[in-house]
């Protein structure tokens, strides 16, 4: 059960776009369409911003989105903004019946 | 969204036991599946445990197989995490996480409950 491959920062500028890659095989994020994402502020419980790849729950955001091409997952940040400065981390579901989550990235507002 | 409130975290010696348990206000445990996340300080999500609706679905990962189970009393209305033969490794922040479907995303999670593995 290796983690997920994601870049260890991103950062953007107020008003720009950023998109944090997700890595992984074809026993997770290339065999299923079950993606997910989290975002975390610093000493806070994680929140779901992305499932099922593509997906906003209800009353997050439609600045969050998400795609998948292959074994990577893409969450992408439009129209950044300060609050959005927090780690995010993907997830997938794993053939076999476990999880895994991404190595988390750090987005940093400039 | 479910309120999750984790207990049960403290100091314990390498080698040693401690259970974790997790409640739900207002809402039945045995309606949902959930899960087990860690978080070691200064480090990412970790993933550790699943129980479905069904209690035969019970699935853990490889670092935590055969020392931690799962599991949670309906009567109770109360999830656990009995850890067994704690390592340093496995200090971290715990949290306990409802399933938002058939073990493929987690839509709610609690406030989290440290344990330490120390001597």
């Amino acid at each position: 059960q290796s983690a997920l491959t994601q870049p260890a920062s991103v950062s953007g500028s107020p008003g720009q776009s950023i998109t944090i890659s997700c890595t992984g095989s074809s026993s997770d994020v290339g065999g299923h369409n079950y993606v997910s994402w989290y975002q975390q502020h610093p000493g806070k419980a994680p929140k779901l911003i992305i499932y099922d790849v593509s997906n906003r729950p209800s009353g997050v955001s439609n600045r969050f989105s998400g795609s998948k091409s292959g074994n990577t997952a893409s969450l992408t940040i439009s129209g950044l903004q300060a609050e959005d400065e927090a780690d995010y981390y993907c997830s997938s579901y794993v053939t076999g019946s476990t999880n895994v989550f991404g190595t988390g990235t750090k987005v940093t507002v400039l | 969204q479910v309120q999750l409130v984790e207990s049960g975290g403290g100091v314990v010696q390498p080698g040693g036991s401690l259970r974790l348990s997790c409640v739900a206000p207002g809402f039945t445990f045995s309606a949902f599946g959930v899960h087990w996340v860690r978080q070691a300080p200064g480090k990412g999500l970790e993933w550790v445990a699943f129980l479905g609706r069904n209690p035969t679905n019970e699935y853990y990962a490889d670092s935590v197989k055969g020392r931690f189970t799962i599991s949670r009393d309906n009567s109770q209305n109360t999830l656990y995490l009995q850890m067994n033969t704690l390592r340093l490794e496995d200090t971290a922040v715990y949290y306990c996480a409802k399933d938002g479907k058939y073990q493929t995303f987690f839509d709610s999670w609690g406030q989290g409950t440290l344990v330490t593995v120390s001597s």
